[in-house]
């Protein structure tokens, strides 16, 4: 019964180098959700997608980053040209049904030097 | 983006005391779900609370969808060391995303 996988756990990115970040839902689960989590501080949305198609991305950032959940594998968050602001845990989440229970990966932590 | 208000913001409690946190919004929800945070990890789900009212329990965990839909309630009975954590409430209406609180740091005197 696996849960929701994320990898890699810890990526260390010097600045302006490229991050992807991968998720591969729970079984049965269509619907995939980045999260952004800074130190002690709670989780902000990013964006919602489902299989080929990105559904809502209010909450990414209009430049460098971008989603993706091809038909085959796994959701990928990429962040180009890193900068140091972009340190946070990235969590991916799946759910069954839109919007409701939402299952959380372990998360990856990016760090920029 | 919209945040939950979450009370309160950290408690410090000895083992074997109960808990009692709550999340309020100024928006009506029809979905309430509560997760705990350990350090390192993801939050894991504990309680998802679908009708105004209803009132779920998982073990020692305890939690209420407000009748007001604008609050939600979670109470730990006869805490235990591992309960230490960080627990978040998150709100749900329709096919709008999910808005979080801003989190309860739960710590356990020893």
């Amino acid at each position: 019964n696996a849960g929701v996988m994320q990898n890699p756990r810890h990526l260390v990115r010097r600045r302006g180098q490229e991050a992807r970040l991968r998720c591969s839902p729970m079984k049965g689960h269509s619907h995939v959700y980045w999260y952004r989590q800074l130190p002690e501080e709670g989780l902000k949305f990013m964006v919602y997608l489902q299989k080929e198609n990105i559904i809502d991305e209010s909450g990414m950032p209009k430049e460098r980053f971008s989603a993706e959940f091809p038909k085959e594998g796994p959701s990928i968050l990429r962040i180009q040209q890193v900068v140091r602001g972009d340190s946070a845990a990235y969590f991916c989440a799946s759910s069954a049904t839109v919007w409701r229970e939402q299952y959380f990966g372990p998360g990856t932590r990016l760090t920029v030097t | 983006g919209q945040q939950l208000n979450q009370s309160p913001q950290s408690m410090f409690i000895q083992e074997g005391e109960d808990v009692s946190m709550n999340c309020t919004s100024s928006s009506i929800f029809n979905t309430w779900l509560w997760y705990k945070q350990d350090p390192g990890e993801g939050p894991v789900l504990l309680i998802a609370l679908y009708k105004a009212g209803e009132l779920t329990s998982n073990g020692r965990l305890t939690a209420q969808f407000g009748i007001t839909r604008k609050d939600s309630f979670l109470n730990i009975s006869a805490s235990i060391p591992s309960d230490v954590g960080i627990y978040f409430c998150a709100g749900g209406f329709g096919n709008e995303k999910l808005t979080f609180g801003t989190g309860t740091r739960l710590t356990i005197i020893p």
